[in-house]
């Protein structure tokens, strides 16, 4: 199994700033991933994270608003920008390889913003 | 598009006891792949077990089994002698085979195990 470290593991950020998450797999992976997990709510893809290329990004979830790094197969990046209070949320990465088909989830960064 | 429902917002078991939490998904695919992950408060999500579509027997880990009806579309677990490491929230979740496939959520369900 792929071992997945994410931090910061929580922020609280002023409103209009933007705060850059970091997802470090122990191992390289076909896919990442990053989900958003609003406050009592299920998990809802925001992006996969190409190797080398742009992010693909889900209906409702935009490059400007939340750009995506990786640039190798064991890191990736997600940002938060302009944020305001709706961003409030946990944000977790996930990894896995097609060999297995199982995919694995990182601590999550608990995000909250006044 | 796919989906998956948790019927159950919340469950209780008693420690020792059995508990079946039950999942439906609706897809058009022939070949896909089902989850069950676990969410402590420590927000951690940790794969519980996983069921390939094609395979029809139910796949089984320690104290934790599925009843996989492909034709009903129907992924329920089954948690034997429950623990209190097991409270938590459960997640069912479904996965198209593909490189690109993403995972699709149910609601989940909030599992309560008591003394």
């Amino acid at each position: 199994s792929a071992v997945i470290s994410q931090k910061p593991s929580r922020d609280i950020c002023q409103r209009g700033t933007s705060l850059t998450i970091q997802c470090q797999v122990d191992s390289q992976v076909t896919m990442m991933f990053w989900y958003r997990q609003q406050p009592g709510q299920s998990l809802t893809l925001i992006a996969t994270a190409n190797q080398g290329s742009e992010a693909t990004y889900e209906s409702g979830f935009v490059i400007d608003k939340f750009p995506i790094s990786r640039p190798n197969l064991t890191f990736s990046t997600l940002t938060v920008s302009n944020m305001s209070p709706e961003d409030s949320s946990i944000y977790l990465c996930s990894a896995g390889d097609t060999e297995n088909e199982k995919l694995f989830f990182g601590s999550g960064t608990q995000l909250s913003v006044l | 598009a796919q989906t998956v429902t948790q019927s159950q917002p919340e469950m209780s078991v008693q420690e020792a006891e059995t508990v079946t939490l039950s999942c439906t998904y609706d897809t058009s695919e022939s070949d896909y792949y089902l989850f069950w992950y676990k969410q402590p408060p420590s927000r951690q999500m940790i794969l519980v077990i996983r069921q390939e579509a094609y395979k029809q027997q139910n796949a089984t880990e320690n104290r934790f089994s599925v009843n996989f009806q492909k034709a009903a579309k129907s992924f329920s677990l089954k948690i034997s002698d429950s623990q209190l490491g097991d409270a938590a929230m459960y997640f069912c979740a479904y996965r198209a085979t593909g490189t690109a496939s993403k995972l699709t959520f149910g609601t989940g369900t909030r599992l309560q195990v008591t003394l």
